[in-house]
């Protein structure tokens, strides 16, 4: 299977700052990746689909970029709102998940 | 608005079986093109894909469970379910139940608020 890996895995930053996170696949996926956030008790949530879309209704603050093995998340200016883990998930094949980067305000 | 809600029994005994039931609320599970899937989370945050049974009843499992899972539905009920079998510890984790459309790929646009089962005995 597709091993992804997310870095980092905790991030503190500040309200206003452009955020940046990573996500690396164990071979090419095509450009085949998702991004969710997920709140403390919550389920996760769709935020970007096949590396750039933005899902109905996220704010485009949030952004995806990448190709090959190398994608990136990006908050242009966090809100405190954005405060969650967010997880990639590649589907070249059958759908795997990085471990999560912890956002957090510093 | 599409609504999916797990139940599970919260604590289940090493070896026994592990079943999990996934009500759907507000959209068919036989609406063409839509696959409703299994994802469980562990504790240190690893997601893990368990499998799918779609709108048509074909059913598609993660290589690693295919011997130990199957993914069934009640569709006069609106449910679908999981079931695991010979559970170990490392099997306690919350347990999703979320949909995908299968033209747009494994796009997961729906999602229960999971059910945490243990398995301890």
């Amino acid at each position: 299977d597709i091993q992804m890996t997310q870095s980092p895995s905790l991030l503190s930053a500040s309200v206003g700052d452009r955020v940046t996170l990573s996500c690396k696949a164990s071979q090419n996926i095509y450009k085949y990746l998702n991004w969710y956030q997920q709140k403390l008790g919550e389920a996760p949530k769709l935020l970007i689909y096949y590396t750039n879309s933005l899902q109905t209704g996220i704010p485009s603050r949030f952004s995806g970029s990448g190709s090959g093995t190398d994608y990136t998340l990006t908050i242009s200016s966090l809100q405190p709102e954005d405060v969650a883990t967010y997880f990639c998930q590649q589907y070249n094949s059958w759908p795997t998940f990085g471990a999560g980067t912890k956002l957090e305000l510093k | 608005q599409v609504n999916l809600q797990e139940s599970g029994p919260g604590i289940v005994k090493p070896s026994q079986p592990l079943s999990v039931t996934c009500s759907v609320t507000g959209y068919s599970i036989t609406t063409s093109y839509y696959y409703w899937n299994w994802i469980r989370k562990f504790s240190g945050n690893k997601l893990e894909w368990m499998g799918y049974i779609s709108y048509d009843s074909s059913i598609y499992y993660n290589p690693s469970l295919k011997s130990r899972i199957s993914i069934t539905r009640d569709t006069s009920k609106n449910q679908f379910f999981l079931q695991l079998n010979t559970v170990t510890t490392e099997d306690t984790a919350v347990y999703y139940c979320a949909r995908h459309v299968s033209y747009d790929g494994y796009l997961f646009d729906y999602w229960g608020q999971g059910v945490m089962v243990t398995v301890s005995s």
